[in-house]
This record gives structure tokens, C-alpha cells and sequence, in this order.
């Protein structure tokens, strides 16, 4: 199968702290990773494409100083969110593609909560 | 990204087949994909299509894609109170981004 895990699957941090979430693939390298916002009751929001060894891709209205992406490795990318705010409050969901598949696998999600 | 529209609710009674319907609007879209997800859960794939073809099947799931209209649906049969979850549509964009329907919400009737 090809897994990927999210770490931590929740989290409560306290306004203006900084939040990393881990994003591995388990079984499988990933060149590309996804990362994507879901906001309680809709579709999921791309933030932004994670390349390994190169700058992440934001999508527009998505702050890059705010929302730090590294991709280390085949198989890590990770999310810091800085300085967080209530308004971060959401479920984050990352995704990797298995390097040479159009197959795409998603985490099981990190649930923050700024408070 | 692209539009993927979905309807948003469906009840179905468990053993009937459900069926799921999505329109999108990139005719070059090459992959279109079928996700799973439980409550507070990431999102699983269930199936996808290439564009080239009419029809998948697995298993219980067969996926119909109509490319004059854009049309895309799945079809759950002999459906199971596990199958409750929301399903998403997606279109494969350039450089492998996902352009994600707003869900459908199935929910089986014992």
C-alpha cells in the first residue's frame, strides 16, 4: 500500500506560538507533497506544492511567511505555522504523489486549534 | 483551479446502490479521481479514471465518465453503513495539483 502519516494529529497551541506538522511518506518516495486546509463541512483548500530540495509553491492569498514549508527528503515535508492566530484554527491535510504514479495519497490530517 | 461541482447530500438504504454524481470543466483533464473521507479523517483513495476510457470497475465501485459532458459519477452497489463518508471528485491540473468537488455526503440507512 502506499501510507502516509501526519504527526501530530492534533495539537493546541496558545495565540502568536509556532506549530510544526511532520508530513512522511511511508512506504513510497515523494517528490511533490501537497498541502491543503479543510475548514469544518467543506472541500479541501490547496495551500501549497511541496517539491523536494527546491521552494515551495504557494497558492494565492497564502501567506509563505506564515506558513513555512520544508521538503527535506523524499519522503518529509513538514508545515510550521508561525506566529499562529484563532483564525489558524483548521484541519490541515497534507498528500504525496509516489514519484513516477499520478497516484495521489493523503494523510490522516492534523487537527490545530489556536487558542 | 477548475470548477468540480457536486451535489451535497444522499441517502441511501444499506444493499441498495448509491450513486454519486460530479461535473467538472477542463476537457483536458487526464486523471479523475474518487476520495473517501470519514469524520475527522484525511481522505482515501478509492479509484481513479484515465481519460481515455468510459467506464472502471472495482470491486463494488464503478466509476462512468462521459467526456462530451463532462460528467463523471460512482457507483457504490450493495451499499454498507461503512460506506457513510463524504466523497469528493477531483480533476488532475498541470503539475499534478487536484481541483477538489465539494463533497457529497452519503449516509446509509440501516
Amino acid at each position: 500500500g502506499a501510507v502516509v502519516s501526519q504527526h501530530p494529529s492534533r495539537v493546541i497551541c496558545k495565540s502568536g506560538t509556532s506549530v510544526k506538522i511532520e508530513c512522511r511518506s511511508l512506504d513510497f518516495q515523494a517528490t511533490t507533497m501537497f498541502w491543503y486546509r479543510q475548514f469544518p463541512k467543506q472541500s479541501l483548500m490547496l495551500m501549497a506544492t511541496s517539491n523536494e530540495g527546491s521552494k515551495a509553491t504557494y497558492e494565492q492569498g497564502v501567506e509563505k511567511d506564515k506558513f513555512l514549508i520544508n521538503h527535506a527528503s523524499l519522503t518529509l515535508s513538514t508545515l510550521t505555522v508561525t506566529s499562529a492566530h484563532p483564525e489558524d484554527s483548521s484541519f490541515y491535510i497534507c498528500s504525496a504523489i509516489r514519484t513516477g504514479s499520478y497516484e495521489q495519497y493523503f494523510g490522516p490530517g492534523t487537527r490545530l486549534t489556536v487558542t | 483551479g477548475e470548477d468540480v461541482e457536486q451535489s451535497l447530500f444522499l441517502s441511501v438504504r444499506e444493499g441498495d446502490s448509491s450513486v454519486i454524481n460530479c461535473t467538472y470543466t477542463d476537457s483536458s483533464s487526464t486523471y479523475l479521481y474518487w476520495y473517501k473521507q470519514e469524520p475527522g479523517a484525511g481522505l482515501q483513495l478509492l479509484t481513479y479514471i484515465f481519460s481515455n476510457m468510459d467506464m472502471k470497475q472495482d470491486q463494488r465501485l464503478t466509476v462512468l465518465l462521459n467526456k462530451k459532458d463532462k460528467h463523471l459519477s460512482l457507483r457504490i452497489a450493495d451499499t454498507q453503513t461503512g460506506d457513510s463518508a463524504i466523497y469528493f471528485c477531483a480533476e488532475k491540473e498541470g503539475n499534478n495539483r487536484l481541483a477538489f468537488g465539494k463533497g457529497n455526503q452519503v449516509v446509509v440507512i440501516p
